[in-house]
């Protein structure tokens, strides 16, 4: 039983480099996320994905991208990485639009540096 | 002012004392309330959701919501050392379905 799978776990970039995080759940929740957490900051959410087909720019979208690829997956994308993304990403899924239960069910979390 | 405010800690406690996070939040209109759990290298887990003034207990957690004076707050009884981790507040506004997270507080209970 998987849950929601993220990877890489770790990841280190130079300035200006892209990469991509992936992110896929088997729970057959129609609503995905994208947060970062930093320290004495919490967690900060980037994008979202309400239903397959449809994103949104959360709290901190700058400089980064996503792709809901189906309804099991939804990447991340840094085009041109720079120090102040050094942090630790977690993907999240739940029911459609929380469905009022305020459950998110998160990954494992990917560790990113940018030098 | 940040949505969600609360004291980032860290909090100590002896085993088997009550701990008490508190949580304060700016948008009057929020209806629903959740705390999780994260411990250190590890994701978040939700533990409690509150909707309605007044306490709701489960197990050995007690969540405490006034929304006059836009307020919720958590209560762990007879603390265990696997309690230690950061609990993170988190309020989803009426018009919205997004969660919003305070910077958690951290909790270590002494043996």
């Amino acid at each position: 039983n998987a849950g929601v799978t993220q990877t890489p776990k770790f990841q280190v970039l130079k300035t200006g480099q892209s990469m991509t995080l992936q992110c896929a759940q088997d729970m057959n929740h129609n609503s995905m996320y994208w947060y970062r957490q930093d320290p004495g900051m919490g967690l900060r959410l980037i994008y979202y994905s309400a239903s397959e087909g449809t994103t949104d720019k959360g709290e901190v979208p700058n400089g980064y991208n996503v792709s809901r690829l189906n309804k099991r997956e939804f990447s991340l994308r840094l085009e041109s990485a720079a120090p102040s993304q050094t942090s630790v990403y977690f993907c999240a899924s739940s029911t459609e639009r929380l469905a009022g239960t305020g459950e998110l069910f998160f990954g494992e979390g990917s560790r990113l540096t940018v030098l | 002012q940040k949505e969600v405010e609360q004291n980032s800690g860290p909090l100590s406690v002896p085993e088997g004392a009550i701990a008490s996070l508190n949580c304060t939040y700016s948008d009057r209109v929020s209806q629903s309330f959740f705390w999780y759990r994260q411990y250190s290298g590890k994701s978040p887990e939700l533990i409690m959701s509150i909707y309605s003034n007044g306490d709701k207990e489960d197990g050995r957690f007690t969540a405490q919501l006034n929304k006059a004076s836009q307020y919720v707050s958590l209560l762990i009884r007879d603390s265990q050392p696997s309690d230690s981790a950061t609990y993170l507040c988190a309020v989803m506004p009426s018009n919205d379905y997004k969660l919003s997270f305070g910077a958690g507080t951290t909790v270590t209970v002494r043996a």
